[in-house]
Formats: C-alpha cells, structure tokens, sequence
C-alpha cells in the first residue's frame, strides 16, 4: 500500500524569509501524481502544485516549487518570499497514476510570522 | 461555477441517529470523490463516481455508510446508525477525469458531531 509521510507536524517562518516543507512516499509503481495541498483554517483545500512522476523537471507555481528526487521518493516543497497568508496546513498526496484516490500525509501546520 | 459545494456545512447529532450529506460537483465534472478527515490527520479515500458509477469503495466505508450518484450530478453520503466515532470532516472533491491537468477540487467539507 501507498503511504506518505510528513515528518513535519509544525514549522514556521518569518514573513520574506523561505521555507521548505518535507515529504517522502512508499510506492512500487513508476506511474503517479503528487500534490501538495494547502488547507486555511476553516477554509475549504486548494492545490498549491503537482508533480508527475515521468517528469524529470521540477514543478513550479510563482513562489511554490518542488524538489522532486525520485529515487529517494521524495517530494518537498519550498516557499519563497513567505507571506502571511501562506499560513495554513500543508498536505502532501500521493495518486498511483489511474487510481483516482489521494493518499494524503498527515500534514505539517506552517506559521508565518510578521 | 463557484467550485465544489457541500451542504450542510455542519451537523450535530445523537448517536443512532441517519444522517445525509449533499455535495454538488464543479458542473462539467464528471468524477466525483469522497474523503474523511479526522482531527490532525489528513483526508482519507472513502469512495469515487464516474458519472452515476462508484468504481470504488474504501474498507473504510462500512456496510452503514452508502454514497450515490443518482443522475452523475450531485451525491449524497448517508451514514446509518451513527456512532461517535463517524465524528469527522466529510470532503467531497471533483474533478474533470482530464489526466493531463489532474486535479480534484475539493469542497468546504461537512463536519459531523455524533454526540
């Protein structure tokens, strides 16, 4: 079975300054997805990024990106420049490519503070 | 579209008793997912539609949790006979089934209280 693993339950940071959250993953297969996810407080989760598998480049969105090492199965993701609204619950998820179902982390709480 | 809704967005009830959960998908989705999110820990895979099929469902899903899709659009989760241990957020996420641009957006969630 899949799993993933964030071994992270709380990190901060200060507001301009750069974070890198953790997250490795067990999987067989060579075909897959992974996520990351942001989830506000009380707020409803968005994707932060994606990575595909077969892809060798990492992904990146504006201060979002990701060291993908596939062979350590490892996927973190680092924030730049971190602003006050980027607090928040990260959760790693991990998609055999097909299976239609996250496989999430048990994610890690980010503070950013001013 | 306004994404993902899910209604009601809370829910308190007596242990024993039905309740059900609604969530309507982005429109022009046609897959449509399930999760379960206890306190501190991340969502969980409870079962996915294809238009009106379940394709499948998690050994989470007891025999007193039933999901439907009746016309592929919105889906219902209805949990029988509650039991304290059903309290937890309800996630429902959809998504356009494209693999190029995978995602699954996911609604504001229910949360249950069984009291």
């Amino acid at each position: 079975a899949q799993t993933v693993t964030q071994s992270q339950p709380e990190m901060s940071v200060q507001e301009a300054e750069t974070v890198t959250l953790s997250c490795t993953y067990d999987t067989s297969e060579s075909d897959y997805y992974l996520f990351w996810y942001k989830q506000p407080p009380s707020r409803q989760m968005i994707l932060v990024i994606r990575q595909e598998a077969y892809k060798q480049q990492n992904a990146t969105e504006n201060r979002f990106s990701v060291n993908f090492q596939k062979a350590a199965k490892s996927f973190s993701l680092k924030i730049s420049d971190s602003q006050l609204g980027d607090a928040a619950m990260y959760f790693c998820a991990f998609d055999q490519g097909g299976s239609e179902k996250l496989v999430f982390g048990k994610g890690t709480k980010l503070t950013v503070n001013p | 579209d306004t994404g993902v809704s899910q209604d009601p967005r809370h829910k308190i009830t007596k242990r024993g008793q039905n309740v059900t959960f609604r969530c309507d998908p982005i429109s022009e989705h046609n897959r449509l997912y399930w999760y379960r999110q206890t306190l501190g820990q991340g969502p969980e895979f409870l079962t996915y539609f294809q238009n009106e099929a379940q394709l499948e469902k998690s050994r989470l899903l007891s025999d007193r949790f039933s999901a439907e899709r009746p016309k592929g659009s919105f889906s219902t989760l209805e949990i029988q006979r509650t039991e304290q241990g059903d309290s937890a957020m309800y996630l429902c996420a959809s998504s356009s089934g494209h693999r190029v641009v995978y995602e699954q957006y996911f609604g504001p969630g229910t949360r249950l209280t069984v009291t």
